[in-house]
């Protein structure tokens, strides 16, 4: 069965630091892409940032400079370092991936439960 | 970056109703266009991929259309597990953006 599973949400004060992590199985972090996307309280999806396979990075202009994505292939977990954490950041983190049905247009049908983040002092 | 417009942002039908969604981008995302379903709580589940292939398992009364800057998302005969907010999303250029979601709310 292919499961994401992410970890590592709390509360952090703002200007602080967190890691979130996205344990795969079922699927491989080397070889498939892999997302994050937030959702503040009662807004909207965010699409925060991608890890391609060949090794490829990108990020939201709200993040960028700020978030780095990186993955341990040999445990097989995605992460995401958060730094400079501002009270916008708060939200649900969401870890997602595309399976073979999808990886030609990047579009995302695998999900994990989400991690709740909030930055509050 | 390319911005997304979904219209409406919310709607109510009712069960057994036909029910349209658009969503418009910026600029041309050709058919990098999906669109999802998100329930309270949940996480969102893809529903359609590169503007009209459905996804496998997805019941086959969701359909969508479009290309360029112009899609739709149809939904031909709501059922109760449909009322949800669904949101489309381009992919063609980075970084990827969602539309602002369409809640669709029991009349």
């Amino acid at each position: 069965e292919v499961q994401l599973v992410e970890s590592g949400g709390g509360l952090v004060q703002p200007g602080g630091s967190l890691r979130l992590s996205c344990a795969a199985s079922g699927i491989s972090v080397s070889t498939h892409y892999m997302a994050w996307v937030r959702q503040a309280p009662g807004k909207g999806l965010e699409w925060v940032a991608m890890f391609y396979s060949a090794g490829g990075k990108v990020y939201a202009d709200s993040v960028k400079g700020r978030f780095t994505v990186s993955r341990d292939t040999s445990k097989n977990i995605f992460y995401v370092q958060m730094n400079s954490l501002r009270v916008e950041d708060t939200a649900v983190y969401f870890c997602a991936s595309g399976s073979a049905e999808v990886v030609s247009v990047d579009a995302l049908d695998i999900w994990g439960q989400g991690t709740i983040v909030t930055v509050s002092s | 970056d390319v911005q997304m417009t979904q219209s409406p942002s919310s709607l109510s039908a009712s069960v057994g109703d036909r029910v349209n969604i658009t969503c418009r981008a910026s600029q041309s995302v050709t058919s990098y266009l999906h669109w999802y379903q998100q329930k309270p709580g949940k996480a969102p589940s893809l529903l359609i991929y590169a503007a009209s292939s459905l996804r496998s398992g997805v019941p086959s009364r969701f359909s969508a259309s479009g290309s360029w800057t112009d899609f739709t998302l149809t939904i031909s005969s709501l059922q109760p597990e449909d009322f949800a907010t669904y949101y489309c999303q381009q992919t063609y250029t980075n970084p990827a953006t969602f539309g602002g979601g369409t809640k669709v709310e029991i009349k």
